[in-house]
């Protein structure tokens, strides 16, 4: 059981080049969503998805797409990569019918931007 | 709105110390409140959760946090602090919304002294 699949695990960009950070779950979760994680703050809410076909914006989505054709992948792109988008990148999945239930993890993807 | 306060980015402790990280919050409605850890690396693993069901909440690692409402507070302890707990904790907030994005702290790392 993989859970949360990130890929890839380190990625370096020059500004302006555009990339997909990838992100699948096999937990048949319906909340998926992406996290940056910069230091002294935290995580920041990027995107987030309660279904195939439905997207919304977390806290800081400049600069970022999604969108969710299957259950499993939830992809993030950047257009124009900045060198303010350099930080690690997580995507969290959540469980639904449970209240409180928490958000899962992957390992993250290191993104530099030269 | 909701917002995580963790008091103090660094904590040091020596092996066999208490462990106490502090955690505050703010919410308009009763929340579900989290602690996350983070090794080097990795991504996050969830320590335990409040859902309202009891104060005291018992984690893993020996790990446990108190729910007070009147201090608007959920800090985490542990009697005896191991070589092994060296990382970053991060405290985290969510309303029970569709959203189901989580607030977080800024992050505590804990060092541990031999």
């Amino acid at each position: 059981n993989a859970g949360v699949t990130q890929t890839p695990k380190f990625q370096v960009l020059k500004t302006g080049q555009s990339m997909t950070l990838q992100c699948a779950q096999d937990m048949n979760h319906e909340y998926m969503s992406w996290y940056r994680q910069d230091p002294g703050m935290g995580l920041r809410l990027i995107h987030y998805s309660v279904g195939a076909g439905i997207t919304d914006q977390g806290e800081v989505p400049n600069g970022y797409n999604v969108s969710r054709s299957t259950t499993e992948d939830f992809p993030l792109r950047l257009l124009s990569a900045a060198p303010s988008q350099t930080s690690v990148y997580f995507c969290a999945t959540g469980g639904q019918g449970v209240r409180g239930a928490p958000l899962h993890f992957g390992n993250g993807t290191r993104l530099t931007v030269t | 709105a909701q917002s995580v306060t963790q008091l103090g980015s660094h904590v040091s402790v020596s092996e066999g110390a208490l462990v106490l990280l502090r955690c505050n919050y703010s919410s308009s409605v009763p929340p579900y409140l989290f602690w996350y850890v983070q090794y080097p690396n990795q991504g996050l693993q969830l320590l335990l959760k409040y859902t309202s069901a009891a104060t005291l909440v018992k984690g893993i690692n020996g790990f446990e946090a108190e729910f007070k409402k009147s201090e608007t507070s959920f800090h985490l302890t542990k009697p005896s602090a191991h070589m092994s707990d060296a990382a970053e904790y991060f405290c985290a907030v969510r309303l029970d919304t569709g959203r189901r994005a989580l607030t977080f702290g800024s992050g505590t790392r804990l060092q541990v002294q031999p």
